[in-house]
């Protein structure tokens, strides 16, 4: 069974920077694409960053665009965000996420159990 | 506010049929498949349906999609109290370039 452990998360001073990981196990990180989906406190889902399996070109909701940055490292099986320039509407559980295919446009199949991110002074 | 849009709450009774909706725009479901999620008090989302209509292994034939123009559903059959919970659909939005998800249903088993 697709195993996906999130670490990282923690409270953070807006302004600041955060890495999230995401290690994969029990299938190989580079025939997926992979995820980040958010979930603010009592809110409901918003998808935050996708990367294809071949780490082509990713794609960011427009809120965080030019503050965060998804990658991959196929080689430790591991997944990737760099938050940067955090604020308090980052706070959130951050879920990573498999895709069923390489392909972008393919469903979430498998997710972690979320990393709980806060940005506050 | 969500690019898709469902209602915020649904109920039935055990044994009952609810349907959720999901309507959006030829950029998001009428140009790209739709899938909707799970998710339990407490948990991360799980999978229910893909590629409009599938079911990934291990969820059970009481949940089925549908999509038809700009608008997609998802059914529960046969209702179950371990079926409370919040249920959200997703599409992949092309003028976007990015996924959409839904507000969210929070189903309650009376």
């Amino acid at each position: 069974e697709v195993q996906l452990l999130e670490s990282g998360g923690g409270l953070v001073q807006p302004g600041g920077s955060l890495r999230l990981s995401c290690a994969a196990s029990r299938f190989t990180l580079s025939t997926y694409a992979m995820s980040w989906v958010r979930q603010a406190p009592g809110k409901g889902l918003e998808w935050v960053s996708v990367i294809s399996g071949s780490g082509g070109t990713p794609y960011y909701v427009d809120s965080v665009k030019g503050r965060f940055t998804i990658s991959r490292d196929n080689s430790k099986n591991t997944l990737y965000l760099e938050m940067n320039s955090l604020r308090a509407e980052d706070t959130a559980v951050y879920y990573c996420a498999k895709c069923g295919s390489s392909s972008v446009r393919s469903a979430f199949d498998s997710w972690g159990q979320g990393a709980l991110v806060t940005v506050s002074s | 506010q969500s690019v898709l849009t469902q209602p915020p709450s649904a109920s039935g009774t055990p044994g009952q049929r609810v349907t959720i909706s999901c309507s959006g725009s030829y950029s998001n479901i009428g140009s790209n498949t739709v899938s909707w999620y799970q998710q339990l008090p407490g948990a991360a989302p799980k999978l229910l349906i893909y590629n409009n209509n599938q079911r990934p292994a291990g969820v059970p034939d009481r949940f089925s999609g549908s999509k038809s123009g700009t608008s997609a559903s998802l059914a529960i059959s046969g209702l179950q109290s371990e079926d409370e919970a919040d249920y959200y659909c997703a599409a992949w939005d092309d003028s976007l370039s990015g996924w959409m998800f839904g507000g969210g249903t929070k189903l309650t088993v009376l």
